[in-house]
């Protein structure tokens, strides 16, 4: 079967970086998304790893590990905008995306 | 580029009637589009995948009868619910991808309609 776990609360300060991983298991891959939800909108896209390695995106980066199961998301240079919940997709061999539960970044001046 | 519109943003109805929502992909051609719910503070639930001509698959617990999905072009899918209740109010999300395969590839990213809030008194 399939399973993806991700931090449920992350806090972070203004201008600073953080890191939100998800680590996943899964039969069939043909990719990783990264989304973020800010409260009472929909999900808009931010990046989306097939091969191992860094996505470079302005302020966002994201990273994936294939072997590892793994990936993270990278922010730079913190907004109070970029208070949100970021989520973790698995797209399995079926082509059909598998969600993660969120992970709900607080930004702190 | 990638642009999903969805209408209504908003609507409240009574309860027993029935209420349309549309999604449409703006710029790009969508072979299959998918609706989503999400109560408050919870996390998106897949309700059904619909494939341009063809019936929607529902995910479980989902009757088919009440949400019914028409996908009649590649830029239009409409979700209906009939005969609403209470509990049917939600925040009804569609999302549109291009294709999918033979590689994996940027088209199959899922590009999101702003979602339609549907209270039902």
């Amino acid at each position: 079967g399939q399973n993806i776990d991700q931090p449920t609360e992350m806090t972070a300060t203004e201008g600073a970086i953080v890191q939100i991983n998800c680590t996943y298991q899964t039969s069939g891959f043909n990719g990783l998304f990264w989304y973020q939800q800010h409260a009472g909108e929909a999900p808009t896209f931010l990046s989306y790893n097939v091969l191992d390695g860094l996505e470079e995106k302005g302020r966002f980066s994201s990273f994936l590990s294939r072997s590892k199961g793994y990936s993270y998301l990278l922010l730079k240079e913190l907004q109070m905008k970029d208070s949100a919940s970021y989520l973790c997709a698995l797209m399995d061999s079926n082509y059909q995306l598998i969600w993660g539960a969120g992970t709900k970044l607080i930004i702190k001046p | 580029g990638a642009v999903v519109s969805q209408h209504p943003s908003r609507v409240i109805c009574k309860s027993g009637t029935s209420v349309k929502i549309e999604c449409r992909s703006l710029d790009f051609q969508a072979t299959t589009m998918f609706w989503y719910r999400q109560f408050p503070k919870q996390s998106l639930m897949l309700m059904a995948t619909s494939n341009e001509g063809s019936k929607a698959t529902y995910e479980q617990g989902v009757e088919k009868d009440k949400f019914l999905i028409n996908h009649a072009s590649l830029t239009l899918s409409t979700l209906t619910v009939t005969s609403a209740h209470p509990e049917d109010s939600s925040f009804y999300i569609c999302s549109a991808r291009q294709s999918v395969g033979p590689q994996a590839g940027p088209q199959e990213t899922q590009y999101f309609g702003p979602g339609t809030r549907l209270l039902v008194l």
